[in-house]
């Protein structure tokens, strides 16, 4: 079955770490988004990426930090630079250029203390 | 810009109550409108979407009419289910290069037995 693959779904991290989180689709789309997801505040979108090797800020980009090697994946780091990263962290993909729907990983609850 | 309003919540409501959630929009021209369902701990998942004037999306008893002269979308069912707790999201989504969704903030509906 094709679909977006986020992982670890639950992630930890002292202060003053950086970490990468996962994102993998098999449904051949050219647009991946990342978004932070915290209460009370709805989707802010952090990166995204049209096509292979480039990659764009969202709103609230500082901290961040993305790559598009492949396709298939654009994985996220979060980096000791970003001021309060616990949240839970969304990515999503659709064909390029369309306004078809964005498809959605299921998350990763991230919790740095 | 663009922008999207949703009502605030949360919303309680019993089982086979009629269900509303506002949502408007603003933008320039005419954008594609979509509903967006987030079961707990899942990503988001499309709900239905509209893309022109008067166009009416409908999936599972939900439906939700594009109304250019008040742009709105309000989200409507007839008779909800415990099933249907959920946090619900407007977006709207142009076509274009560098085409991305706003999202309004979500709201979360209960439904009791």
């Amino acid at each position: 079955d094709g679909g977006i693959t986020q992982s670890p779904k639950y992630l930890f991290r002292k202060e003053g770490q950086n970490v990468t989180l996962s994102c993998e689709q098999n449904l051949n789309h050219d647009a991946m988004y990342w978004y932070r997801q915290d209460p009370g505040q709805g989707l802010r979108l952090i990166y995204y990426s049209q096509i292979v090797n480039d990659f764009q800020k969202g709103d609230i980009a500082e901290g961040y930090s993305v790559s598009r090697e492949k396709k298939e994946s654009f994985p996220l780091t979060v980096t000791s630079a970003q001021k309060n990263p616990t949240a839970f962290y969304l990515c999503a993909s659709r064909p390029q250029g369309t306004n078809s729907p964005l498809h959605f990983g299921n998350g990763t609850r991230l919790t740095v203390t | 810009g663009n922008s999207v309003t949703q009502m605030e919540g949360p919303v309680t409501l019993s089982e086979e109550a009629f269900l509303t959630i506002n949502c408007t929009y603003t933008a320039t021209g005419y954008p594609s409108l979509f509903w967006y369902v987030q079961y707990p701990g899942e990503g988001l998942q499309l709900l239905l979407k509209a893309t022109k004037a008067d166009d009416k999306g409908s999936n599972k008893g939900f439906e939700a009419t594009y109304r250019k002269e008040t742009t709105s979308f309000h989200l409507e069912k007839g008779s909800v289910q415990v099933s249907d707790s959920a946090v619900y999201f407007c977006a709207l989504s142009w076509t274009g290069a560098n085409s991305k969704l706003t999202f309004g903030k979500g709201i979360t509906l209960s439904v009791r037995p």
